[in-house]
């Protein structure tokens, strides 16, 4: 399995919005609905945001929505805010194992 | 609700073998996947591989398939991570995972390996 591919950085202002991407192939993203989003702040271990999509788990605030076409996943962070400035990291299902992709650092500028 | 606790922050030398734990809490441990993975320093998370604790049907990640060992103990429901021989290169954080449903980590669990 090679890991899915994410943009190194992204960047924006408070209450923006910004939209990850994580592009994988047919093997992976395209073929499961089983995409995760973590984010990680440093020294900190993944929290997850994100699973199965676009399902939020209990807590997570309804500014982070999760997306998938083809074979591209994507987190969108609404309402941007300093606390959102942190490594997100997309995760697939790969048909017998999961793979990550490479991480984006986001910055709330 | 899914409880995964991992054992204590361990400092080895090069050369040593070490197996390091993660009990699993709050569901039943036998019916869901559980995964390693690992995170070096200042890096991203990799996939290390992944067991079924009801069969011990275990897979690993190409870049880990014999640097280490994934088995699990169901009637203590726990899952290891074991190397015979550690490197310099094995420092980082090991995080425990359920990947399945809504997925669960452990606190993760940090190895040293230093002379």
């Amino acid at each position: 399995q090679s890991a899915l591919t994410q943009p190194a950085s992204v960047s924006g202002s408070p209450g923006q919005s910004i939209t990850l991407s994580c592009t994988g192939t047919s093997s992976d993203v395209g073929n499961y609905n089983l995409v995760s989003w973590y984010q990680q702040h440093p020294g900190k271990a993944p929290k997850l945001m994100i699973y199965e999509v676009s399902k939020r788990p209990s807590g997570v605030s309804n500014r982070f929505s999760g997306s998938k076409s083809g074979n591209t996943a994507s987190l969108t962070i609404s309402g941007l805010q300093a606390e959102d400035e942190a490594d997100y990291y997309c995760c697939s299902y790969a048909g017998s194992l999961y793979v990550f992709g490479g991480g984006t650092k986001v910055t709330v500028l | 609700e899914v409880l995964l606790v991992q054992s204590g922050a361990e400092l080895k030398n090069p050369g040593e073998s070490l197996k390091i734990s993660c009990q699993g809490s709050g569901y039943n441990f036998a019916t869901k996947w559980v995964g390693w993975v690992r995170q070096m320093p200042g890096r991203g998370l990799e996939w290390m591989g992944i067991i079924h604790p009801a069969d011990s049907d275990t897979r690993y990640s190409p870049s880990f398939q014999g640097q280490v060992t994934i088995s699990a103990d169901k009637s203590v429901t726990t899952a290891y991570l074991q190397w015979t021989s550690l490197e310099a290169s094995d420092t980082a954080m090991y995080y425990c995972v359920t990947p399945t449903g809504v997925p669960s980590w452990g606190q993760g669990t940090l190895v040293t390996v230093s002379s």
